[in-house]
């Protein structure tokens, strides 16, 4: 069975700092992987998505990167802002079991 | 498109009632996922469904949930009886040839805003 980690659990950074998030995963056999913000109360929402023959993705200030023989992706965030602090949760897709494994997030807190 | 929409976004009852949470998938999408919330337990995947079809309940927790898909355009989980260890943050999701078609920038995963179920 695929598992997802991510660590740390919770980051606190000033403003202005960049930053990365990280996310490993077990079966490199994945059809893709997916990063999500989530804000307190919210839903799930899509920031990046990296297919399986990628090896990122770019999104304004963000950028996803993608290494399936290691079993890692990151999330860089450039310059941080406080409306950037939320839950960041990555997931992958794997090929066996047609379905999202999720990890458990990041909380992220940028200090003004 | 509006997006995966969900109901109701809250949901207070009492222990022994029944509930049903509904969802709208987007317009076209072919798989639909629900996934309870916890503090406790993160993100759980409890069924999906393709085309319709329920094709892995095996995350549902007890005989009390139940799930139902009658057309591409609605899906409905149900919890009867409730109790208060179901309290939690239900999620409905969709995406697009989730496999299939192996198709570029395919297999995105939409999530709506989510039911809020506190069970008394």
């Amino acid at each position: 069975k695929q598992e997802v980690t991510q660590i740390p659990a919770a980051l606190s950074v000033p403003e202005g700092e960049n930053l990365v998030l990280n996310c490993s995963f077990t079966d490199s056999a994945i059809y893709n992987l997916q990063w999500f913000r989530q804000d307190p109360g919210k839903g799930l929402t899509s920031l990046l998505l990296i297919q399986s023959s990628q090896r990122e993705q770019t999104s304004g200030r963000l950028n996803a990167s993608l290494d399936k023989s290691s079993g890692r992706s990151t999330l860089y965030i450039a310059a941080s802002q406080p409306g950037d602090s939320a839950t960041y949760l990555c997931a992958a897709f794997a090929n066996t079991g047609n379905q999202f494994y999720f990890g458990t997030g990041t909380s992220l807190t940028v200090i003004p | 498109d509006a997006g995966v929409i969900q109901s109701p976004r809250h949901e207070v009852t009492e222990m022994g009632q029944e509930v049903t949470l509904r969802c709208k998938p987007i317009s076209g999408h072919d798989y639909l996922f629900w996934y309870r919330q916890t503090m406790m337990r993160g993100l759980e995947l409890l069924i999906y469904f393709n085309n319709n079809v329920p094709i892995d309940d095996s995350g549902m927790p007890e005989d009390r949930f139940s799930a139902k898909m009658p057309n591409a355009s609605f899906s409905t989980l149900k919890i009867q009886p409730s109790e208060p260890r179901d309290s939690a943050v239900y999620f409905c999701a969709s995406s697009l040839y989730g496999l299939a078609a192996r198709k570029p920038n395919t297999g995105e995963l939409f999530f709506g805003e989510g039911s809020r179920l506190t069970v008394l």
